[in-house]
């Protein structure tokens, strides 16, 4: 069955960074363009950041541009969120999620991971 | 970019009433409009995708309905493991992917 395992949160304080993964299996990891989403504490679901299945391509929203990094290493099965210049605003959870459509980036998120929280505090 | 707009943020309601959500889009988004089920401390799951396409797994009394603007998730009898947030998402223009503010479905 499908898996995403996220880690790497955790407590950071401001501008400095963290990495987070994202462990996938279950699946051919390769053929699906990754997403992660996050979620403020009793807040709504952000989309934060998309990359192709291939990794050729990727966006980001204008929140965090230019500071975070969505990569993939479709060897090892894993995406990965560098997040660097952190500020307060970026304290969430962070969830990998996965496109529903092979080889798309539709948004259509159809699996997710559990998430992790990222607390940015001093 | 396109903005969600969701209502009511919350309702009660009891077991067994019939449900409806609406989400509304700042301009039209054809049918790329997906509905998201998150209970608290979980991950959100999938319902409904291309504004009326029930995932794989969803109860059938869930529904989605609507194009263009204006649409809505209905819940034709509420189950108690029905009790949390909802979330409409945009998929036509992308990036950025935008959800809704959400709705919360508490017990009466």
């Amino acid at each position: 069955q499908v898996q995403l395992v996220e880690s790497g949160g955790g407590v950071v304080q401001p501008g400095r960074s963290l990495r987070l993964s994202c462990a996938a299996s279950g699946f051919t990891f390769s053929n699906y363009g990754m997403h992660w989403v996050r979620q403020a504490p009793g807040k709504g679901l952000e989309w934060v950041s998309v990359i192709w299945y291939d990794g050729n391509n990727n966006h980001y929203a204008d929140s965090v541009k230019g500071r975070f990094t969505i990569s993939r290493d479709n060897s090892k099965n894993t995406l990965s969120l560098q997040m660097n210049s952190l500020r307060a605003e970026d304290t969430a959870v962070y969830y990998c999620a996965r496109d529903g459509r092979i080889t798309g980036t539709t948004g259509e998120l159809d699996y997710w991971g559990q998430g992790t929280l990222v607390t940015v505090s001093s | 970019d396109i903005q969600m707009t969701q209502s009511p943020s919350s309702l009660s309601a009891s077991v067994g009433d019939r449900v409806t959500i609406t989400c509304r889009a700042s301009q039209s988004i054809s049918s790329y409009l997906n509905w998201y089920q998150q209970k608290p401390g979980k991950a959100p799951k999938l319902l409904i995708y291309a504004a009326s396409s029930l995932q794989s797994g969803v109860p059938s009394r869930f529904s989605g309905s609507g194009s263009g603007t204006d649409f809505t998730l209905t819940i034709s009898s509420l189950q108690p493991e029905d009790f949390a947030t909802y979330y409409c998402q945009q998929t036509y223009s992308t990036p950025p992917v935008t959800f809704g503010g959400g709705t919360k479905v508490e017990i009466k």
